[in-house]
């Protein structure tokens, strides 16, 4: 059964603080696994997308990167805007072609000044 | 450009009554996707639309229904409507498919009461 795991479920860190969210996957068919940044009461931002294990990309203080089970998305010196709940989300394909994305429950993100 | 616009923000409804919901997508993008969120489920994907077709489904009852229009803005009805529908419905729209990435829209608010 296809499933995405994200932990922790919530994070606090102090401003500055270095961290890593992670994203455990099993979804066949495999394409591409997303990264998404929601704030209360909006829709998620797209963050990332990653093709390909060993593969990495950067935005600001986030580096994503991706091996064959999971991704990880790595906060280097957050700042208190950074509070957020990140989700993560495999898409692929199934056997009929039809398109399938299945998102994590998502980390909650909180940076103190 | 215009990101994804979805109307109403926000809607209160009554169990039994029926509700439709609107989504007009990027400029240029084809695909249009719908997610229900609630916090104990999180992001649950309802359908995909693609040049007017129903592309893919997720699991939800039937009265979930959708259509897409010629210029690609989308309609999401729901039906006999139930407390438990109460949740964030998202649109989100892709270039080609979900395999590209999604951008989302703020959302529409509903409860039923």
């Amino acid at each position: 059964e296809d499933q995405v795991t994200q932990s922790p479920e919530a994070l606090r860190l102090q401003e500055g603080e270095s961290s890593s969210l992670n994203c455990s996957y099993t979804v066949s068919g495999l394409r591409g696994l997303f990264w998404y940044r929601q704030d209360p009461g909006k829709g998620p931002e797209f963050l990332f997308t990653l093709y390909s294990a060993g593969e990495e990309k950067e935005k600001e203080r986030l580096k994503a990167t991706l091996t064959k089970k999971e991704s990880f998305l790595h906060i280097t010196a957050p700042k208190p805007e950074d509070s957020a709940t990140y989700l993560c989300a495999g898409g692929g394909y199934r056997g009929d072609s039809s398109y399938k994305l299945i998102f994590g429950s998502g980390t909650r993100l909180l940076v103190r000044p | 450009k215009a990101g994804v616009t979805q109307t109403p923000r926000y809607l209160i409804k009554t169990r039994g009554q029926q509700v439709t919901l609107s989504c007009s997508p990027i400029s240029g993008h084809r695909s249009v996707s719908w997610y229900q969120q609630t916090p104990g489920q999180g992001l649950q994907f309802l359908f995909e639309y693609f040049s007017e077709t129903q592309r893919n489904k997720g699991n939800f009852p039937g009265r979930f229904s959708g259509r897409q229009f010629s210029n690609s803005r989308s309609e999401m009805n729901v039906s006999t409507l139930e407390l438990g529908d109460s949740a964030l419905y998202l649109c989100a729209s892709s270039l080609l498919d979900g395999y590209n990435e999604q951008f989302f829209g703020p959302g529409t608010r509903l409860t039923v009461l």
